[in-house]
């Protein structure tokens, strides 16, 4: 069974300034895609970025961009220019692959970001 | 981009009444959905997975006669909580996804009130 580690409660930041969140999972799968998600208060779930395990490029999208270490078996989200929309719960997720169906998302328990003004 | 809508986004109800969750793809067809529960200030929890034309699959300790699911449609699936008990209390998400696609599509989320 997969498992997703996130160590970081809660974490806070100046506007402007750079943050990063920390997640690590375990998996016996050698094809496998990551993710990171944001929560704000209107819970609605929404995807910040996404990588394949089996692209070693880290994935950047646009402020955000990620470390994937596949050795170390970590995954951390760094936000650049935090912005105060920025404030939400953060979630790692975990989704093996699966080639001819879809697979569900092992999340890890969040970690709740607040941008200082 | 895909679009998955919940209803409804809040619902309260009485101990031992039953409930159901909507949770329609608006432009895409859903071969799987994915039942979620979310506790207070903690992470997502899958319940099951239901997939169109067949029995859901329920995630361990979850009871499957309390908590109904049908997926009747490739667009359609729905959460029946059944004879409901303050404990069932929180928040239901569902997501939804087709073959080949790793993106799930989440809905909005029903925050359910038993009292």
């Amino acid at each position: 069974a997969q498992t997703v580690t996130q160590s970081q409660p809660e974490m806070s930041v100046q506007e402007a300034e750079t943050v990063t969140l920390s997640c690590t999972y375990d998996t016996s799968e050698s094809n496998y895609y990551l993710f990171w998600y944001k929560q704000p208060p209107s819970r609605q779930m929404i995807l910040v970025i996404r990588q394949e395990a089996y692209k070693q490029q880290n994935a950047t999208e646009n402020r955000f961009s990620v470390n994937f270490q596949k050795a170390a078996k970590s995954f951390s989200l760094k936000i650049s220019d935090s912005q105060l929309g920025d404030t939400a719960m953060y979630f790692c997720a975990f989704m093996k692959h699966n080639q001819g169906g879809s697979e569900k998302l092992v999340f890890g328990k969040g970690t709740k970001l607040t941008v200082n003004p | 981009g895909a679009v998955v809508s919940q209803h409804p986004s809040r619902v309260i109800c009485k101990s031992g009444t039953s409930v159901k969750i909507e949770c329609r793809s608006l432009d895409f067809q859903a071969t799987t959905m994915f039942w979620y529960r979310q506790f207070p200030k903690q992470s997502l929890m899958l319940m099951a997975t239901s997939n169109e034309g067949s029995k859901a699959t329920y995630e361990q300790g979850v009871e499957k006669d309390k908590f109904l699911i049908n997926h009747a449609s490739l667009t359609l699936s729905t959460l029946t909580v059944t004879s409901a008990h303050p404990e069932d209390s929180s928040f239901y998400i569902c997501s939804a996804s087709f073959p080949g696609n790793t993106e799930a599509f989440f809905g909005q989320g029903t925050r359910l009130t038993v009292v």
